[in-house]
């Protein structure tokens, strides 16, 4: 079974504050995923990662994909109350599968 | 263009009972896949299914179950309900089965079992 670790599990911060979240396994992925959750909806796609080494940014969102495919990380900058949800990492394995972390829930403070 | 779409929403079900919860896929998807969301143990893959053929099936025991239609949409089945199959239960669509692929969740279906 391939799995996902985030962390941290919980994060509150203030507004303005810059925050990093992790994505580790010891297995390799074809592609990751980063998602976020919000209260009483279904995760939403942020960025698809695919290349060992890849950065893509997504305003002040950065997102990392380790150069052995194994962890990825994602890097928010000046967070904001709107930033506030549960980020989830997801790594496709070879038979197509997507295996889910456990989350990151991010609170944000005004 | 319309999202995926979970019936119902909400429902409460007594232990031993089934339950059916249904999925109406983005159109023109093809591929669906079922996910289960607890506190405990997170986002965890139930199934996939691609042109009413099953393609992948996650970890869980026989009394889940699920099938699509022809139309593509999908419904899943738990049978024999336990306290510990309370959830929210997400359908996701995709138009196709490659990794990386954009996939779409509906809102889900909370699932209390009491």
């Amino acid at each position: 079974t391939q799995l996902l670790e985030q962390s941290p599990q919980f994060l509150s911060i203030q507004e303005g504050e810059n925050l990093t979240v992790y994505c580790n396994s010891s297995s390799v992925f074809s592609s990751l995923q980063w998602y976020r959750q919000e209260p009483g909806e279904g995760p939403v796609l942020l960025v698809t990662v695919v290349t060992g080494g890849e950065v893509k940014k997504l305003k002040r969102l950065t997102f990392q994909f380790g150069d052995a495919r194994k962890d990825s990380s994602l890097h928010i900058t000046a967070a904001q109350p709107g930033d506030t949800g549960l980020y989830l990492c997801a790594g496709y394995n070879a038979g197509n599968m997507l295996t889910f972390g456990g989350g990151t829930r991010l609170m944000v403070k005004p | 263009k319309a999202g995926v779409t979970q019936t119902p929403r909400y429902l409460i079900k007594t232990r031993g009972q089934q339950v059916t919860l249904s999925c109406s896929p983005i159109s023109g998807h093809r591929s669906v896949s079922w996910y289960q969301q607890t506190p405990g143990q997170g986002l965890q893959f139930l199934f996939e299914y691609f042109s009413e053929t099953q393609r992948n099936k996650g970890n869980f025991p026989g009394r889940f179950s699920g099938r699509q239609f022809s139309n593509s949409r999908s419904e899943m089945n738990v049978s024999t309900l336990e306290l510990g199959d309370s959830a929210l239960y997400l359908c996701a669509s995709s138009l196709k089965r490659e990794p990386g692929n954009t996939i779409y969740f509906g809102e889900g279906s909370w699932l209390t079992v009491v």
